[in-house]
């Protein structure tokens, strides 16, 4: 199975910084790349998909890039309702895996 | 309006079993691969299994295999989850997705963009 690997873990930041993830994938995947974003008890939901295609009714303060092997996650001005944990998930090929998650806290 | 609801879940015992549903409404269900993806207490997401539009095509997680078995029923606009030899690492919220496809410069992506609220289970 491929493995995905989120960096950091967990950061923290203020409203209005710039916020990246990344997400490495242990072999190549294309594009093949979703990012979700959860925040306490509720449901995850989908931000980006195709690596960098933002998913209808999200942000543009959102925005994904890479191919290959890695990927990076973008927020361009935090907002307060941004503070949630984010997963990077391969849809190349089975078993679907995700990333293990990137806790973003207030700092 | 679009949503996916679940049900079934529960405490069981070690070796038991248990049948998750998921009733869609407010899309073509007939017409999508769906799925479940589960979240162990305190920590990350676990995609657990998929299936296709007819239910001719099923994948597993490693996790899971031969143990847990979905299946859908398209009259029903329903998917199911059955889930036999229960253990503890089971225990977990489960939620059920819509697996939808995207076409983008003549490759094919896909993106879990539905989800139900989740259901429990506890294996104890």
């Amino acid at each position: 199975a491929i493995q995905m690997t989120q960096s950091p873990s967990s950061l923290s930041a203020s409203v209005g910084d710039r916020v990246t993830i990344s997400c490495r994938a242990s072999q190549a995947i294309r594009s093949d790349l979703g990012w979700y974003q959860q925040k306490p008890g509720q449901a995850p939901k989908v931000l980006i998909y195709a690596a960098s295609t933002l998913q209808s009714g999200v942000p543009s303060r959102f925005s994904g890039s890479g191919s290959g092997t890695d990927f990076t996650l973008t927020i361009s001005s935090l907002q307060s309702e941004d503070f949630a944990t984010y997963y990077c998930l391969q849809d190349y090929n089975y078993p679907r895996t995700f990333g293990q998650g990137t806790k973003v806290e207030v700092k | 309006e679009v949503q996916l609801v679940e049900s079934g879940g529960g405490l069981v015992q070690p070796g038991g079993s248990l049948r998750l549903s998921c009733v869609a409404s407010g899309f073509s269900f007939s017409s999508d691969w769906m799925g479940w993806v589960r979240q162990a207490p305190g920590k990350g997401l676990e995609w657990v299994a998929n299936i296709k539009y007819d239910g001719s095509e099923k994948n597993y997680a490693d996790s899971v295999k031969g143990r847990l078995t979905i299946s859908r029923d398209n009259a029903k606009n329903s998917v199911y989850l059955q889930m036999n030899s229960l253990r503890g690492e089971d225990t977990a919220v489960y939620y059920c997705v819509r697996d939808n496809t995207y076409s983008q410069s003549g490759a094919w992506f896909d993106a879990f963009d539905i989800w139900g609220q989740g259901t429990t289970v506890t294996v104890s």
